[in-house]
């Protein structure tokens, strides 16, 4: 799978957007986008994934590069329950015998 | 759903004891993994699992051992406790081939004296 960079730290006011930058410089044709993030020490969350195409839920959006070696992830109103690690990784999908591996992500925080 | 579910929370060890870390899920996932997370380390994964039967080394599996004799269950062994194993283990299962969304269990928290 190919590597990400990430900043190791990124600040945000609350109610602002925040906009997370990941490289993804080699990644391959098949290989998605994931977001997660981990709040505290709790276990790691799920937040959006994509693989050519932008793609918006209920929790963020997710910018990818024409070129798909760059993505940010957009909290559209950071909130401080938002202060987290953000990790992106990016991955082969339905490929049997693969795991996701993750960096050391970027800690965002949210203040009022 | 109870979703995935880890035991124990929290357990010290003395060097040389062995230890089993429970995992559970009930969401007949076929793909389950353990990570461990230290300070600035972000998680690395350690084992994982494509399905009953079948089991691989991640990125640091040496003092562990694993086994996967169920869809549900993926039990984590420690044989001989070192102090560099002190950490905090994840475990995380998804749907077919390690796919979408990974669930994570809430963590064990393990000291080794």
């Amino acid at each position: 799978d190919a590597k990400t960079t990430q900043p190791p730290s990124m600040d945000c006011a609350e109610g602002r957007a925040a906009n997370l930058p990941c490289n993804h410089s080699t990644i391959s044709g098949n290989e998605y986008v994931y977001w997660y993030r981990q709040i505290h020490s709790q276990g790691p969350q799920y937040i959006i994934h994509g693989l050519k195409n932008n793609e918006t839920n209920e929790m963020a959006s997710l910018i990818i590069t024409e070129d798909r070696k760059s993505s940010t992830l957009i909290l559209p109103h950071a909130t401080l329950r938002d202060t987290a690690v953000y990790y992106c990784i990016v991955r082969v999908a339905n490929q049997a015998g693969t795991a996701l591996i993750f960096g050391k992500g970027t800690t965002l925080s949210v203040s009022s | 759903n109870a979703g995935v579910t880890q035991t124990p929370k929290f357990q010290v060890l003395k060097t040389g004891q062995s230890m089993t870390l429970q995992c559970a899920q009930d969401m007949n996932h076929e793909y389950m993994s353990w990570y461990r997370q230290d300070p600035g380390m972000g998680l690395r994964l350690i084992h994982y699992s494509v399905g009953a039967g079948i089991t691989d080394q991640g990125e640091v599996p040496n003092g562990y051992n694993v086994s996967r004799s169920t869809t549900e269950d993926f039990p984590l062994r420690l044989l001989s406790a070192a102090p560099s194993q002190t950490s905090v283990y994840f475990c995380a299962s998804s749907r077919s081939g390690g796919a979408g969304e990974l669930f994570f269990g809430e963590g064990s928290r393990l000291t080794v004296l």
